[in-house]
């Protein structure tokens, strides 16, 4: 099994363009989620999915856009890129919800530098 | 406001002493999980502790759940250079699954030969 995907590695953009970051899982989990780490800070919630059709608000949602299809895929739009979006992003998924049976599988990240 | 602060925040041994991370909240956790993260990947658990005062060992590493359930530790024993990485507490409060895990600041590990 390939676990969690996420396209592309790296990716640079200009200020106010945008972009989505893709995210696959093949494990059939109903639980996704993206977050973003910054040096310092660990890892920020910023959007995540109980299952299909489902999203909700994570820690620092402001900026992104997600939405959930499929169980396999969780997009993570940037509407209007901005400089103090540079960061690392990380999709994550887990069989249900993230408690102590539940463990977080995470994707390798995606490098992205806004300019 | 950061729910989990980890401490030290950066951390450069030689090869064979003992070190130990924290990690501190005001919050009480149904549960706290141990990753470590390596360069260019993604997190990959260790261990999951669930009840107050556990302790579970992972071969040289320990991991402690404080008896509140506010704070744990991560002990490793005779680091080895392979040891190096992010290593990171995160924490869930509900008492089965919830929606949202709530990761430390992180402790970059930095283990020399």
């Amino acid at each position: 099994n390939a676990g969690v995907t996420q396209t592309p590695k790296f990716q640079v953009l200009k200020t106010g363009q945008s972009m989505t970051l893709q995210c696959a899982q093949d494990m059939n989990h109903e639980y996704m989620s993206w977050y973003r780490q910054d040096p310092g800070m660990g890892l920020r919630l910023i959007h995540y999915s109980v299952g299909a059709g489902i999203t909700d608000q994570g820690e620092v949602p402001n900026g992104y856009n997600v939405s959930r299809s499929t169980t396999e895929d969780f997009p993570l739009r940037l509407l209007s890129a901005a400089p103090s979006q540079t960061s690392v992003y990380f999709c994550a998924s887990s069989f249900q919800g993230v408690g102590y049976n539940s463990p977080l599988h995470f994707g390798n990240g995606t490098r992205l530098t806004v300019t | 406001t950061q729910l989990l602060e980890q401490s030290p925040q950066f951390l450069s041994i030689q090869e064979g002493e003992n070190l130990t991370v924290y990690c501190n909240s005001s919050s009480v956790f149904s549960s706290l999980q141990w990753y470590r993260q390596e360069p260019g990947e993604g997190p990959v658990l260790l261990v999951t502790v669930v009840t107050g005062g556990e302790v579970k060992k992972l071969k040289r590493l320990t991991f402690q759940f404080g008896d509140a359930r506010k704070d744990s530790s991560l002990h490793i024993t005779a680091a080895q250079p392979g040891d190096t990485g992010l290593y990171l507490c995160a924490g869930d409060w509900s008492s089965y699954n919830t929606d949202k895990l709530i990761f430390g600041t992180g402790t970059r590990l930095q283990v020399f030969p």
